[in-house]
């Protein structure tokens, strides 16, 4: 079974528009999330963590994530797009049982 | 800078041929996880490490294995190759004990693997 689903594979905005990408979960108890993100030809860099300490976690870059519990939702939003958020970010999470999983990835695209 | 050293950087290789992927983990992490990305499968979890120990095992062929050494360095041996294991290779670390955890994966920035 999937563990994270993030709706939308490619996402668009104008710079300075809000962004939103949007990542359920599923799991019987409550997981850890993470938002990372990907530049072309490189790694993954984290972007922010939910651990349970809070709902409203804010990451680098301006990005903040919201927990929902009864939505099984962490979307990522940030108020006002700039170019170089143009990458492909994804969504995971930690259940478990030792697993990790990662959402198939969503490429935003920055429109000038 | 991640902290998480990937070799080599690019591998290009015939079917059928074994091959040795390797990484060195951030300073102080004792956790290895290993991911496979394609464009068909996306970013697969394949196995992690901790401490030199098997600690949980995702989407991983069985021509595939890896090991942790006593200086947390991990390799990845990918085995009897094929087309279709041309993909990124990533390798990250973590503090956390379990693929279960809170603490942050830190990634390499990649192994691709190229398969002719």
């Amino acid at each position: 079974a999937q563990s994270v689903t993030q709706l939308g594979s490619h996402v668009s905005v104008s710079e300075g528009a809000l962004v939103l990408l949007r990542c359920n979960y599923s799991s019987s108890v409550p997981p850890y999330l993470f938002w990372y993100v990907q530049y072309p030809n490189q790694g993954l860099q984290l972007l922010l963590k939910y651990t349970s300490a809070a709902t409203l976690v804010k990451g680098i870059n301006g990005f903040e994530a919201e927990f929902k519990k009864s939505e099984t939702s962490f979307h990522l939003t940030k108020p006002s797009a700039h170019m170089s958020d143009a990458a492909e970010y994804f969504c995971a999470v930690s259940v478990p049982g030792n697993q990790f999983y990662f959402g198939t990835g969503t490429s935003l695209t920055v429109i000038p | 800078d991640s902290g998480v050293t990937q070799t080599p950087k690019h591998l290009i290789t015939a079917t059928g041929q074994r091959v040795t992927l390797r990484c060195s983990p951030r300073s102080g992490d004792l956790s290895v996880y290993w991911y496979q990305q394609s464009l068909d499968q996306g970013l697969q979890f394949l196995i992690q490490y901790y401490n030199g120990e098997e600690r949980a095992k995702g989407n991983i062929l069985e021509r595939f294995s890896a090991q942790q050494f006593p200086d947390l360095h991990s390799e990845l041996n990918l085995s009897s190759l094929e087309l279709g294991d041309s993909a990124l290779y990533f390798c990250a670390s973590s503090s956390g004990q379990g693929a279960f955890s809170s603490q942050p994966q830190h990634f390499g920035d990649g192994t691709r693997l190229s398969i002719l």
